[in-house]
């Protein structure tokens, strides 16, 4: 079971928004504001979307946003596109153990 | 260009062990806290291990602590997971990462397999 809650899926139409939760705990989400958001695609290396809760390394495009209030993380995917159906996974650090965590992982799904 | 290039998976016995490096380049090595994470088949990504850039701080998930060993020669830009007593839970892609909060960099993943 992981320390962070996740839906297990999600799903938009192209060109469509979608946005996916991550609940954690006043130890990991809420007591930092290093949460991190990653889009896998299987076989591939995981790709980092999100840190700091809201920033995006340079060369993410601005359809991919996020934002955290209390214990949860939310990443936005605007403007869907058939290469965002992949794996997203939040991650954060945990105060208490000072171990990183990840989310359960929501499977996208572009209609 | 930053890379990292993990080897060292493969099919190995219940009970057995297997070391997995990663090699890394295209930045200072000994700059960056470096992790190991693992994704089990049809399941997520689960974070194992981490440690410092100049390889005195270690931390380690419960389901592995006492039987992986995460380490790092900075001279050859290595990162390493010794893995001992491995078992059927162990089977996974692990993957290596580096990270200054956040895992930045992460390399294609090598695949472990533990057979009973």
């Amino acid at each position: 079971q992981s320390a962070l809650t996740q839906p297990p899926s999600a799903s938009g139409s192209p060109g469509q928004s979608v946005t996916i939760s991550c609940t954690g705990t006043s130890s990991a989400v809420g007591g930092y504001d290093y949460v991190s958001w990653y889009r896998h695609h299987p076989g591939k290396a995981p790709k980092l979307l999100i840190y700091e809760a809201d920033r995006r390394p340079s060369g993410v495009p601005d359809r991919f946003s996020a934002s955290k209030s209390g214990n949860t993380a939310s990443l936005t995917v605007s403007g869907l596109q058939a290469e965002d159906e992949a794996d997203y996974y939040c991650g954060s650090y945990t105060v208490d153990s000072d171990n990183f965590v990840f989310g359960g992982g929501t499977k996208l799904t572009v209609l | 260009e930053v890379q990292l290039v993990e080897s060292g998976g493969g099919l190995v016995q219940s009970g057995g062990s297997l070391r997995l490096s990663c090699a890394a380049s295209g930045f200072t090595f000994s700059s960056y806290w470096m992790h190991w994470v693992r994704q089990p088949p049809g399941k997520g990504l689960v974070w194992v291990s981490r440690i410092s850039g100049d390889g005195r701080i270690t931390s380690y998930a419960d389901s592995v602590r006492g039987r992986f060993t995460i380490s790092r020669d900075n001279a050859r830009n290595t990162l390493y997971l010794q893995m001992n007593s491995l078992g059927d839970d162990d089977t996974a892609v692990y993957y290596c990462a580096r990270s200054w909060a956040e895992l930045d960099y992460w390399g294609q993943g090598t695949l472990v397999t533990v057979s009973s």
